[in-house]
């Protein structure tokens, strides 16, 4: 079955404490992203990967971090989680047609 | 900056009607929209996607493109109360990659 599965899909943190939220697809696509999504703010995206080696900054990128080592994971890296960082993140992989698969989702809370 | 203009709503449709979902963009060069359906607590999926201008239907679902007014729409048909869920448009300045922009989404409410 195409996925795209994330981990884990509830953390509560305290600020500064590192945390990594990982992002892995199985449909072979170059194309991967990293969302947030706040009420009232929609999906914002933070980061993006268009292959392996490859990111580049979406519209809302202080505070994280991204690595792409393997085309299948694109993992989401806060270094010293903040309060403000608090929301429902979202991994997404890009097929052909522009189609983005969804993973469930993160919800982060940082106390 | 790029924006992406929908009303939050919600918009509530009685089932069988025709619920009307409009979206507006600031960038001239965009080249591809995209309707996602949002459940509540869930990942958004999507429902179509449409290049160029005019109308793209898909079952009860059509999307509309006008790039010179630089809005799309999604018309539901027949809405039904399982419909019931927060439409994301989206917008992409590339025909294939990276860098979309999301509207905050409109929420519809299909009353039986």
């Amino acid at each position: 079955e195409a996925q795209v599965t994330q981990n884990p899909r509830y953390l509560i943190t305290v600020t500064g404490k590192k945390l990594t939220v990982t992002c892995s697809q199985n449909m072979n696509h170059e194309y991967m992203s990293w969302y947030r999504q706040d009420p009232g703010l929609g999906l914002r995206q933070i980061y993006y990967s268009m292959n392996v080696e490859v990111t580049d900054k979406g519209d809302v990128p202080e505070g994280y971090k991204v690595s792409r080592k393997e085309k299948r994971n694109f993992p989401l890296i806060l270094e010293s989680p903040s309060p403000n960082q608090t929301s429902l993140y979202f991994c997404a992989s890009i097929g052909v047609t522009d189609t983005q698969y969804f993973g469930p989702g993160t919800r982060l809370t940082v106390l | 900056q790029k924006e992406v203009e929908q009303n939050s709503g919600p918009l509530s449709v009685p089932e069988g009607a025709i619920a009307s979902l409009n979206c507006t963009y600031s960038d001239r060069g965009s080249q591809s929209f995209f309707w996602y359906r949002q459940y509540s607590g869930k990942s958004p999926e999507l429902i179509m996607f449409i290049y160029s201008n005019g109308d793209k239907e898909d079952g009860r679902f059509t999307a509309q493109l006008n790039k010179a007014s630089q809005y799309v729409s999604l018309l539901i048909r027949d809405s039904q109360p399982s419909d019931s869920a927060t439409y994301l448009c989206a917008v992409n300045q590339f025909v294939y990659g990276q860098n979309f922009v999301f509207g905050p989404g409109t929420r519809l409410s299909v009353l039986p």
